[in-house]
């Protein structure tokens, strides 16, 4: 199957930082992109969904000044977590569409944000 | 809204015994089906999906799933479990040909005893 990478696999950063989460779909092209958060032993939370050229758009209760959300290319779609906290700390899992229409979701094996 | 209700939480299995994850969903139109399974600090992998037709589903893993409208229920099965199966299991449901938002489940966490 179609192969998501992201990067990186975990970071660690201090209070007050900003994080980028990188999100590529290597051997195909996504027109949408999503981004989810999971905290320990719970479910995925999709957190916003990202078009190629254009603005995201994102779940209610989800800060977009927070999580900034960009998708510049079609391989391509990155999550940064500004001036992060000890609570934004979680999992987060990017997955791309193959496709346009029933196309299968292909999801990245996720990053680790820990904020100290 | 449509949602995903999975009873179990956690579920222990002997290895060789079979295994049925329960998925309950709720959505006015006709749902577009899914079963993932996430291992420990890994992304998701798609075990099967139901769109339509047939209503017993084959997935990867010798898993398989049975749509049954009138109890607004996916079950996922599988007739022989194996150690490497121990893994969390979420099942997700979408409308619109499986175009829109994927709502997920809160999982089951599958333990595998020898």
């Amino acid at each position: 199957g179609a192969v998501v990478s992201q990067h990186p696999s975990w970071v660690i950063c201090k209070s007050g930082t900003s994080v980028k989460i990188e999100c590529r779909s290597l051997d195909f092209q996504a027109t949408t992109m999503f981004w989810y958060r999971q905290f320990p032993k719970q479910s995925l939370m999709l957190m916003a969904t990202s078009n190629e050229g254009s603005k995201a758009t994102y779940e209610q209760g989800v800060e977009k000044d927070k999580f900034l959300i960009n998708h510049a290319s079609l391989t391509l779609s990155t999550l940064t977590v500004t001036s992060a906290h000890p609570e934004d700390s979680s999992f987060y899992i990017c997955s791309a569409r193959a496709g346009r229409v029933s196309g299968e979701l292909f999801f990245g094996e996720g990053s680790r944000l820990t904020v100290l | 809204a449509q949602s995903v209700t999975q009873p179990d939480i956690h579920i222990t299995v002997s290895e060789g015994a079979s295994l049925e994850l329960r998925c309950n969903y709720s959505y006015g139109a006709t749902p577009y089906l899914f079963w993932y399974v996430q291992s420990p600090g890994q992304g998701l992998q798609l075990l099967l999906k139901y769109f339509s037709g047939d209503t017993l589903v084959q997935g990867i893993k010798g898993f398989e799933a049975e749509f049954k409208r009138s109890q607004s229920s996916f079950n996922l099965r599988k007739p022989s479990v194996h150690w490497s199966d121990a893994a969390e299991y979420f099942c997700a449901v979408a409308g619109n040909f499986g175009n829109e938002k994927l709502t997920f489940g809160t999982g089951t966490r599958l333990t595998i005893i020898p």
